[in-house]
């Protein structure tokens, strides 16, 4: 079974600052996508970003932004420009294929900072 | 677009009643749909995987005759939790697949059941 490790339980940047949080993975599948979540106080489940294995780019979402390392097996998210909003539970998770359900890491505690 | 809701979004029940609990695409159809279970402060841990039309599929240590899940639909799946005991109380959360898209999940709102 793929697993999922969030190595920062919780993480405090400054308003304005960026920060970025740490995800790995273990997997011996080749195809496979990776996602960052958002879970706020409301508990909704907010998708931040995604990415295919097989894309080499990273992916960008406005301040939202990836470094994936597959070979390294790690999916770090950089937030640039930290907004009071953004604090919230952040999960990295794994899915093998398109259709399948998310191996969800056990997530990171952003807290912003004035 | 892509607006997953649940109904009811907290419930407290008696201890030996059964709670149903609603997940419903509103604007896109799905043909998969998975529940979720989320305790305090802890991760999401996958329940089930919801196919419209056919048996749901459990994950190992789920009891599929205390949590029953029917998808009779494109748009809505139901968990019913049997018997609920204090021990059943968490965080249900459902997640839905367009017939579309199929490579990301859209979440609901989630339904908080405390069992007295």
């Amino acid at each position: 079974a793929q697993t999922v490790t969030q190595s920062q339980p919780e993480m405090s940047v400054q308003e304005a600052e960026t920060v970025t949080l740490s995800c790995t993975y273990d997997t011996s599948e080749s195809d496979y996508y990776l996602f960052w979540y958002k879970q706020p106080p409301s508990r909704q489940m907010i998708l931040v970003i995604r990415q295919e294995a097989y894309k080499q780019q990273n992916a960008t979402e406005n301040r939202f932004s990836v470094n994936f390392q597959k070979a390294a097996k790690s999916f770090s998210l950089k937030i640039s420009d930290s907004q009071l909003g953004d604090a919230a539970m952040y999960f990295c998770a794994y899915s093998s294929n398109s259709g399948y359900a998310l191996n969800f890491g056990k997530g990171t505690s952003l807290l912003v900072t004035p | 677009g892509a607006v997953v809701s649940q109904h009811p979004s907290w419930v407290i029940c008696k201890s030996g009643t059964s709670v149903k609990i609603e997940c419903r695409s509103l604007d896109f159809q799905a043909t998969t749909m998975f529940w979720y279970r989320q305790f305090p402060k802890q991760s999401l841990m996958l329940m089930a995987t919801s196919n419209e039309g056919s048996k749901a599929t459990y994950e190992q240590g789920v009891e599929k005759d205390k949590f029953l899940i029917n998808h009779a639909s494109l748009t809505l799946s139901t968990l019913t939790v049997t018997s609920a005991h204090p021990e059943d109380s968490s965080f249900y959360i459902c997640s839905a697949l367009g017939t579309s898209r199929t490579d990301t999940q859209y979440f609901g709102p989630g339904t908080r059941l405390t069992v007295l």
